[in-house]
């Protein structure tokens, strides 16, 4: 499997509080994903890096913000989380082959109370 | 990335050959057709990717007509363990359009014993 963790794999929050939730991969990678995936929408995309420092928004990228200033990292930020954002959260990697080939990490489990 | 049709859910026996339709009837010329699967509280995981006729790995085959309209993903002998939720994918491989993945719904596999 590839080398992909995320981090916290569960969090529950309140609503109004900064969350941040972390990738990190051990493929070195140059093409990171941030994915949501809630019951009866399939997986979503976020927002996505193409390299340090490149990132761009994805489908539903209303309330979130990234950052990645390694190549290893890539981190989700819900500025200030609402109960809309509960959700399963799926950060993915994909070298610089084949777009549509990835590989996702195990999840992260956010409920914003 | 092109629109895809696959049946909601599915139900097989243990042993069997399970065979899950993916319509894309708008597929472009550059697209490829993936699949991937992901199990309970699981991350998907790419299993399979082709552009024409027949791809096969050691976990399933792709079949593709001639008119590329539509594919087959098929499982040999099924086990209770493929009991997924099996996703298809069509798009375009190439870089610059990260923005445009979008995961259906997919296709409920279950197998009984």
């Amino acid at each position: 499997d590839a080398g992909i963790t995320q981090s916290p794999r569960h969090k529950v929050t309140e609503t109004g509080t900064p969350v941040t939730l972390r990738c990190h991969q051990t493929e070195n990678h140059r093409y990171m994903y941030w994915y949501r995936q809630d019951p009866g929408h399939g997986l979503r995309l976020i927002h996505y890096s193409y390299g340090v420092k490149d990132t761009d928004k994805g489908e539903v990228s209303d309330g979130y913000s990234v950052s990645r200033s390694k190549t290893e990292d890539f981190l989700l930020t819900l500025e200030s989380a609402t109960s809309s954002q509960t959700s399963v959260y799926f950060c993915a990697i994909s070298d610089g082959g084949t777009l549509l080939e990835q590989y996702f990490g195990p999840g992260t489990r956010l409920t914003v109370t | 990335l092109a629109k895809t049709t696959q049946p909601i859910s599915m139900d097989s026996y243990e042993g069997q050959e399970v065979n899950i339709t993916c319509s894309h009837n708008n597929i472009a010329t550059n697209d490829y057709i993936t699949w991937y699967q992901q199990f309970p509280s699981q991350g998907p995981r790419f299993i399979i990717q082709g552009y024409k006729t027949k791809v096969t790995n050691e976990v399933a085959s792709l079949f593709i007509p001639a008119d590329r309209k539509s594919s087959t993903l098929s499982l040999p002998r099924v086990s209770l363990s493929d009991t997924a939720v099996y996703y298809c994918l069509v798009g375009d491989n190439s870089r610059g359009r990260d923005d445009k993945i979008i995961f259906g719904k997919g296709t409920r596999l279950h197998i009984l014993p």
